[in-house]
C-alpha cells in the first residue's frame, strides 16, 4: 500500500498571508490527524477528523482550520500567517475507528513564513 | 492534566551497553501509550505499543501504573538504534507526545 503522502512539501510564505496543504491517508485509513512540530514546542496535536467529522481539536487558534473529504483526504488551512507558524506540519492516518492510535505518518509539510 | 514527560534530551551509549529511555506521564483514566522513533531522514514511525507487549528491534517497554512509567528497554545496543525516540499517549482521538530523546549509540 502506498503511504502517506503531503503536498506540497515545502512551502514559503509571507507574514499575511494564507495556506492549505494537503494529506492523502493510506488507503482504507478514514482517521486523518494533523500535528505542528517544533524545535521548540515538539510535536503538538491540532486537530483529528474521522469520516469528515472533527473529533477533537488541540490548542490552537482559530486560525488554523481543517476539513476531510468523502475520500479520506485531509487539507488544513492557516490563515493570517504569522512568524511563529513556521514548523514542519504532519499528517498521520490511522486504520482504527475508536481512538487508540497506531498512526502512520507522512513525510510532512516544511512550512516557512517570511 | 494529560502529560508525557522524557526526561533525557540526549542519551549516548556505547554499542552493546543498555540501553533505556524513560517516559513517565499523567493521566487520570487507563492509558494507551506508545513508542515512536524517527531515523535520520526516515518517517516517524510505530515502534512500540503497550497493550500489545511485543518486543521490536530488541526493544521493550513496561507499563509501570504505580510509578506512572513506561521505560524503554534494550538489553544490548546496537548502531543502527540511534534515533529520535518519542513516547506518546493517547487519550480519545489525539496524541500527546513527550518532547523525545535524542539516543545516540557510539560505537
Amino acid at each position: 500500500k502506498a503511504g502517506v503522502t503531503q503536498t506540497p512539501r515545502y512551502l514559503i510564505k509571507t507574514r499575511g498571508q494564507q495556506v492549505t496543504l494537503s494529506c492523502s491517508p493510506i488507503s482504507g485509513h478514514r482517521s486523518v490527524s494533523w500535528y505542528q512540530q517544533t524545535p521548540g514546542q515538539g510535536l503538538q496535536f491540532l486537530f483529528e477528523y474521522f469520516s469528515e467529522t472533527q473529533r477533537n481539536k488541540g490548542n490552537f487558534p482559530g486560525r488554523f482550520s481543517g476539513r476531510q473529504f468523502s475520500n479520506s483526504r485531509s487539507e488544513m488551512n492557516v490563515s493570517t500567517l504569522e512568524l511563529g507558524d513556521s514548523a514542519l506540519y504532519l499528517c498521520a492516518s490511522s486504520l482504527e475507528s475508536h481512538g487508540n492510535y497506531e498512526q502512520y505518518f507522512g513525510p510532512g509539510t516544511r512550512l516557512t513564513v517570511t | 492534566a494529560q502529560r508525557v514527560t522524557q526526561p533525557e534530551k540526549l542519551l549516548s551509549v556505547f554499542k552493546g551497553a543498555p540501553v533505556e529511555l524513560k517516559c513517565n506521564y499523567s493521566y487520570s483514566g487507563s492509558p494507551e501509550l506508545f513508542w515512536y522513533v524517527q531515523y535520520s531522514r526516515q518517517r516517524l514511525q510505530l515502534l512500540l505499543r503497550h497493550i500489545s507487549r511485543e518486543s521490536i528491534k530488541g526493544f521493550t517497554a513496561d507499563l509501570n501504573k504505580g510509578e506512572t512509567s513506561f521505560h524503554l528497554k534494550k538489553p544490548f545496543a546496537q548502531e543502527e538504534d540511534s534515533a529520535m525516540y518519542y513516547c506518546a499517549l493517547s487519550p480519545k482521538y489525539q496524541l500527546i507526545w513527550g518532547a523525545g530523546t535524542k539516543l545516540i549509540i557510539k560505537p
